[in-house]
């Protein structure tokens, strides 16, 4: 089945500078690849995605990478803010959506 | 908006009872999941509900749990003798609406908090 790994585990980065959050995967039928933010009590909430048919996307402050021949993905934030600090969960999944696998998660925290 | 609800949102119980963890997906999603979260580590995958039955599992999902979707809005999860380490967060969640682009977006409630004592 699919695995997935993240790192790191914690990041701590200024108010203003980026942050990056790397993952791998196993399966190479996976071809959906979300990102989730949790914030402390709270449910996951999905903050970008990206599919095996692009390599890039961009939302903002936001961008997610993939590269399905060396099987990881990445979550870049730029110009970090306060608010950005939160548990990121990345997650891989076929399309049949039966199962969604989640990463470890990395916790940000944002030094204003 | 829409969006998946779940109650109770805490429950306490003692070793060995049994649970109902209740959920209202999304009306017009087709698919309906549990996570679990253990204070502090990863949303991990129970279980995944697709045309009135179960479509995937994990390891966790052995035979003192069961879901059911007793009526055309409720998903429940049963656990049947809980044991101390059943403690954490459960959250349902849902995707795939009948109609429209099926984005894969999973829409999670806000969880129900199990301790086990």
């Amino acid at each position: 089945g699919e695995n997935v790994e993240q790192h790191p585990s914690t990041l701590s980065v200024q108010e203003g500078d980026s942050a990056v959050i790397k993952c791998t995967y196993s399966d190479s039928a996976s071809n959906y690849f979300p990102w989730y933010k949790q914030e402390l009590g709270k449910r996951p909430q999905l903050i970008i995605d990206i599919r095996s048919n692009v390599g890039e996307k961009k939302d903002q402050r936001i961008a997610v990478t993939l590269n399905k021949t060396a099987k990881h993905f990445s979550l870049h934030i730029t110009e970090t803010q306060p608010e950005d600090s939160a548990v990121y969960f990345c997650a891989a999944i076929e399309t049949s959506y039966d199962k969604v696998i989640f990463g470890p998660g990395t916790s940000l925290s944002v030094i204003p | 908006e829409p969006e998946v609800t779940q109650t109770p949102s805490h429950q306490v119980t003692q070793m060995g009872q049994e649970v109902i963890l209740r959920c209202v997906p999304i009306s017009n999603h087709l698919y309906f999941y549990w996570y679990r979260q253990i204070l502090g580590q990863k949303v991990e995958f129970l279980v995944s509900f697709y045309n009135n039955e179960i479509s995937e599992k994990s390891e966790i999902f052995d035979d003192q749990f069961s879901v059911e979707r007793p009526d055309g809005s409720n998903f429940t999860l049963k656990i049947r003798s809980t044991k101390l380490e059943d403690s954490a967060m459960y959250f349902c969640a849902s995707s795939a609406p009948r109609q429209g682009a099926n984005t894969g977006e999973l829409f999670f409630g806000e969880g129900s908090r199990l301790t086990v004592l």
